[in-house]
Order: C-alpha cells, then structure tokens, then sequence
C-alpha cells in the first residue's frame, strides 16, 4: 500500500539527548514537511523539502535539523537545543502539481 | 495577528443533524487555498475538502461543504447528516500565494481546531 510511515508510534527520550524522528513515503512525492502539535493546539510548520538535498525552515526550525538524502525520506532531528521537544510530531508529502498534503500516524515524542 | 481563527473550541451535535464548523482567515494576498482536516483521536489527519480562492463554486465532497464568503473572509465548513464516526478534531488551514507547479511545495497554517462531539 503507498503511504508515510513514521516510526516508532511513542519515543521516550531523557533531557539533553538527541532523537532522530523517521519518515518515509512510497507515494513518489516531491515534497515533504514536518509538523508539530502540542496538545489542544493546531500544526506548525518545523521544515519542508522541495526536492532532494533541499529544505527550508518553517515557522519554528529553532532546536531542529531535517535532511533530505532521498526523495522517499525525511527524518527529523530534535536536538538538545529544543526547549520544549515533548510534542506529536507529523509528517507529511505532496505532489507538486497537487494540493493535498498526506500525512502520516505521527510519532508522540516524550522528554523527561 | 491570527491568520486562521477557530472561535468554537467544542461543539456537541446530535447524530443525523447538520453542524457548521466556522473558520475565518486573514491574509492580504489575492490568490490563497482554504483547507479542512480531521483529526480522530489516534492522531492522523484526514483531508476533507479544498477551496481555491479563485474557485466560482463553493466544494463540496460528499457529506462535507465548504461555505466560503470571500468578502467575509470565511471558509465554514457543513457536514450534513452527521455520524458518529465525524467525532473528532477539525482544523481549518491556509496556503498564502498560488500553487506553483516549480514552487512545488505549500506552507500551510493551521487554526486551533474545533473538537466536534456527536451524540447518539
């Protein structure tokens, strides 16, 4: 079946480490975008990929890195310098001819 | 300033009754995209509908509508005869600029969500 896969579903983490958050997706889509979402509240944009070896910083990149080594995936890097990590994260694609946005099932990331 | 507002945090409907899920916008730029999401508590989110804002009509896709005002700068989602699977959160988004086809991809900014409750 063609999808986003993000793995794991829970990721418990201690403070000061980084965590590499996985995203792939065998639609053959051009772009990419990571999404957090802290409860009760809506998506914001962390960083998108046009094209493979590109990307750009969304709304809130501060505390996070992304590459973009292949066009089928995307992982998220939330680093140390991330104040508040603990969030659900959401991956998602797009064609680039098309509006919609697919996501994956997310990962719910915890820092304690 | 907000660029999408969500005024109704929650709302409860009985099961086969109309509910009108509002959402307003604020953005200067002439060519823009109006986008519906549900999010079911396991935590994905499901497109719904889309609405260009050169599009004549208002969309419609199934059960869902879009009620778009241009003029009032508001993109209200309609889910007529609703179930009880239509539980969930619903988040009204916004792409600024038109779609490019070299631009390729779309920053979408979301509202807050409205968390929908249908009762049997």
């Amino acid at each position: 079946d063609g999808g986003i896969t993000q793995s794991p579903k829970y990721l418990f983490r201690k403070e000061g480490q980084n965590v590499t958050l996985s995203c792939e997706q065998n639609l053959n889509h051009d772009a990419m975008y990571w999404y957090r979402q802290d409860p009760g509240q809506g998506l914001r944009l962390i960083y998108y990929s046009q094209i493979v070896n590109d990307f750009q910083k969304g709304d809130i990149a501060e505390g996070y890195s992304v590459s973009r080594e292949k066009k089928e995936s995307f992982p998220l890097t939330v680093t140390s310098a991330q104040k508040n990590p603990t969030a659900f994260y959401l991956c998602a694609s797009q064609q680039g001819d098309s509006y919609e946005q697919y996501f994956g099932p997310g990962t719910r990331l915890t820092v304690t | 300033a907000q660029k999408i507002t969500q005024t109704q945090p929650g709302m409860f409907v009985q099961e086969k009754e109309a509910v009108t899920l509002d959402c307003t916008y604020d953005t200067s730029d002439p060519s823009y995209g109006l986008f519906w999401y549900k999010q079911p508590s396991s935590g994905e989110m499901i497109f719904l509908i889309y609405q260009g804002s050169y599009d004549q009509q208002n969309a419609t896709e199934g059960r869902y509508s879009l009620n778009f005002q241009k003029a009032r700068k508001s993109a209200n989602l309609v889910i007529s005869a609703s179930q009880l699977g239509d539980s969930a959160m619903y988040f009204c988004a916004m792409r600024e600029g038109p779609l490019s086809i070299i631009q390729g991809a779309q920053k979408l900014v979301f509202g807050q969500g409205t968390r929908l409750t249908i009762n049997p």
